[in-house]
């Protein structure tokens, strides 16, 4: 079965600066995506980035950006230039694509990011 | 603004009580997902649906827990007779099958269920 881990429960970082959120999965297979999701105290589950297993090149959305080692099975969300509203819960997760198989979401436990101003 | 609608917000209910939570998917999507939050078991996959038609509710506890698609606008978790350990936020989330890239989910607010 697959597991999603994310070791940092808590984390902080001073506004405007940069952080970086780790999430380790493991994985049989060869062809998945993962996601980073974050949840404000609205509890609205936002997608922030994702990631196609077979693309090499890291994504990247304005300020966040991921660094996926396929190899060690890794990957880690970085938010630059911090701001306020990055404050969040934030959820990594992972899901096989349809190919008859079950398309559930399988979630880290997440990790708490404070900014502090 | 195309969103997933879950209704209601909140719900306080006693021991035994039926409850029922509703979810609108996103206009044109034909996947609906139900995930349960608390704190002890993060995230989990109930249920989900395609076109209707249950495809995977095996994270659901079948002698209490039900849910349905009447229609392609409407789905409706149900508990019966609901417990204490049932307390958590119940998320819906609708996608859109894509071939060889399956379903991205786009969650609702969630419905934060306090069994007392």
């Amino acid at each position: 079965a697959q597991t999603v881990t994310q070791s940092q429960p808590e984390m902080s970082v001073q506004e405007a600066e940069t952080v970086t959120l780790s999430c380790t999965y493991d994985t049989s297979e060869s062809d998945y995506y993962l996601f980073w999701y974050k949840q404000p105290p609205s509890r609205q589950m936002i997608l922030v980035i994702r990631q196609e297993a077979y693309k090499q090149q890291n994504a990247t959305e304005n300020r966040f950006s991921v660094n996926f080692q396929k190899a060690a099975k890794s990957f880690s969300l970085k938010i630059s230039d911090s701001q306020l509203g990055d404050a969040a819960m934030y959820f990594c997760a992972y899901r096989t694509p349809f190919q008859g198989g079950s398309e559930k979401l399988v979630f880290g436990k997440g990790t708490k990011l404070t900014v502090n101003p | 603004d195309a969103r997933v609608t879950q209704t209601p917000r909140h719900k306080v209910t006693e021991m035994g009580q039926e409850v029922t939570m509703r979810c609108q998917p996103i206009l044109g999507h034909n996947t609906v997902f139900w995930y349960r939050q608390t704190m002890m078991q993060g995230l989990e996959l109930l249920a989900y649906f395609r076109n209707r038609a249950p495809l995977d509710d095996s994270g659901m506890p079948k002698d209490r827990f039900s849910a349905e698609m009447p229609d392609a606008t409407l789905a409706t978790l149900k508990i019966q007779p609901s417990e204490p350990r049932d307390s958590a936020v119940y998320f819906c989330a609708s996608g859109l099958l894509r071939q060889g890239r399956g379903t991205e989910a786009f969650f609702g607010q969630g419905t934060r269920l306090t069994v007392v």
